[in-house]
């Protein structure tokens, strides 16, 4: 079955700095990648659609200048959250799908720790 | 706008019983997607089951079964026979919109199942 993968699984960073993740979709081509945040014992915060070839279209109240998305090709999106605080820390999860309504696969989510 | 309800936050029972989890949803879209989650403690989220909105025939999968009425805007998920390994938080989720939106899931809040030896 498809699969995603995301890297890293766990991150501790200092206050300040930036962070990276990487989504790719390893066995199939995905022209729409999502990204959520969850925080812990809530649900699943939609954060962002991103577009391959295009920009990423943000949901309310999420800080674009914050959170950079770039979908460079068909299998990967990468999320970099800038200048991260301590209240950036949670867990975020990448997702993509082969078609609108198909089940969306999810990566194994990042868990990022701001010091 | 599209909505999805998981009013129980925290189920516990002991290994070996039933248990239903509740999930209702509010969507002004005829055609719709309904969906069930599983995410274990270690975070990673494993898809159950998709259903859509024309499809009302109850679903059946080992110890899983899955109950969609319409008329009650109601998707819930029983699995029958718990075990230890069924502890995990379960999210309903449901897709109502396309073109832009692409696959963009509405989840409910979860429900937490703790299933005792």
């Amino acid at each position: 079955g498809a699969v995603v993968s995301q890297h890293p699984s766990w991150v501790i960073c200092k206050s300040g700095t930036s962070v990276k993740i990487e989504c790719r979709s390893l066995d199939f081509q995905a022209t729409t990648m999502f990204w959520y945040r969850q925080f812990p014992k809530q649900s699943l915060m939609l954060m962002a659609t991103s577009n391959e070839g295009s920009k990423a279209t943000y949901e309310q109240g999420v800080e674009k200048d914050k959170f950079l998305i770039n979908h460079a090709s068909l299998t990967l999106s990468t999320l970099t959250v800038t200048s991260a605080h301590p209240e950036d820390s949670s867990f975020y999860i990448c997702s993509a799908s082969l078609s609108a309504y198909s089940p969306l696969h999810f990566g194994n989510g990042t868990r990022l720790t701001v010091t | 706008a599209q909505k999805v309800t998981q009013a129980q936050t925290e189920i516990s029972v002991v290994e070996k019983e039933d248990v239903t989890l509740d999930c209702v949803y509010e969507t002004r879209d005829t055609t719709y997607y309904l969906f069930w989650y599983k995410q274990p403690p270690s975070g990673e989220l494993v898809f159950l089951i998709r259903r859509n909105s024309f499809d009302e025939q109850n679903e059946i999968s080992g110890r899983y079964s899955w109950n969609f009425q319409k008329s009650t805007s109601s998707f819930n998920f029983t699995i029958t026979a718990s075990q230890v390994v069924d502890s995990a938080v379960y999210f309903c989720a449901l897709i109502s919109s396309t073109g832009t939106s692409g696959s963009r899931l509405t989840f409910g809040e979860g429900t937490q199942l703790t299933v005792n030896p």
